[in-house]
């Protein structure tokens, strides 16, 4: 079955304390992308990657890092979370010459 | 930089009623338009979407229209149903330049029975 692997679906860490979010997906996309929801603020890209150790910062990219080193994976990384870095997250791929995007079950993270 | 507009931010309806939800985008290079609905809880999930060398989509009771001169697109539902209530994005995305999705604020359907 085709999907976007997310991990934890969710978090309550405390601020300061190293997080990752992971992501696979199996359908061997090019594409993927982190974004963040907070409410009435829609869905804002965080951070994406075009295929492997090619990575480019989205529209919210502060405070937050990305890998991409296989294909399959692009984790998310909070070196030092914060309290405004609680929010629903979620991960994307999207195939090279293909426009529809398949979204991860997201990750709801609460910072203390 | 660019942005989508999204209205209205919350809707309620009578079941059986038309929904129509608005978009415009900026970037002149967009040429995708999906449209996803997320159930509270749930990932956002496509229901329609739209290349910009077509004027209008339907699929049963959705259906989609674009105005690429006034940089508009709209999603309309008619006869709705409770299990309609959800946050519904728009989103523009570009096959050139940056490859970014840029999706709108999301409008909260409400349909009453």
């Amino acid at each position: 079955e085709a999907q976007v692997t997310q991990n934890p679906r969710y978090l309550i860490t405390v601020t300061g304390k190293k997080l990752t979010v992971t992501c696979s997906q199996n359908m061997n996309h090019e594409y993927m992308s982190w974004y963040r929801q907070d409410p009435g603020l829609g869905l804002r890209q965080i951070y994406y990657s075009m295929n492997v150790e090619v990575t480019d910062k989205g529209d919210v990219p502060e405070g937050y890092k990305v890998s991409r080193k296989e294909k399959r994976n692009f984790p998310l990384i909070l070196e030092s979370p914060s309290p405004n870095q609680t929010s629903l997250y979620f991960c994307a791929s999207r195939g090279q010459g293909q426009n529809i995007q398949y979204f991860g079950a997201g990750t709801r993270l609460s910072v203390l | 930089g660019e942005n989508v507009e999204q209205h209205p931010s919350t809707l309620s309806v009578q079941e059986g009623d038309s929904a129509v939800i608005k978009c415009t985008y900026s970037d002149s290079a967009s040429n995708y338009f999906p449209w996803y609905k997320q159930e509270l809880g749930k990932r956002p999930q496509l229901i329609i979407d739209i290349r910009s060398n077509v004027g209008e989509k339907k699929d049963q009771r959705i259906a989609v229209t674009l105005n690429k001169t006034a940089k508009h697109f709209s999603l309309h539902i008619t006869e709705t149903q409770p299990e309609d209530s959800a946050v519904y994005f728009c989103a523009a995305f570009s096959t050139s330049g940056t490859y970014k999705y840029i999706f709108g604020t999301g409008t909260r359907l409400k349909v009453l029975a």
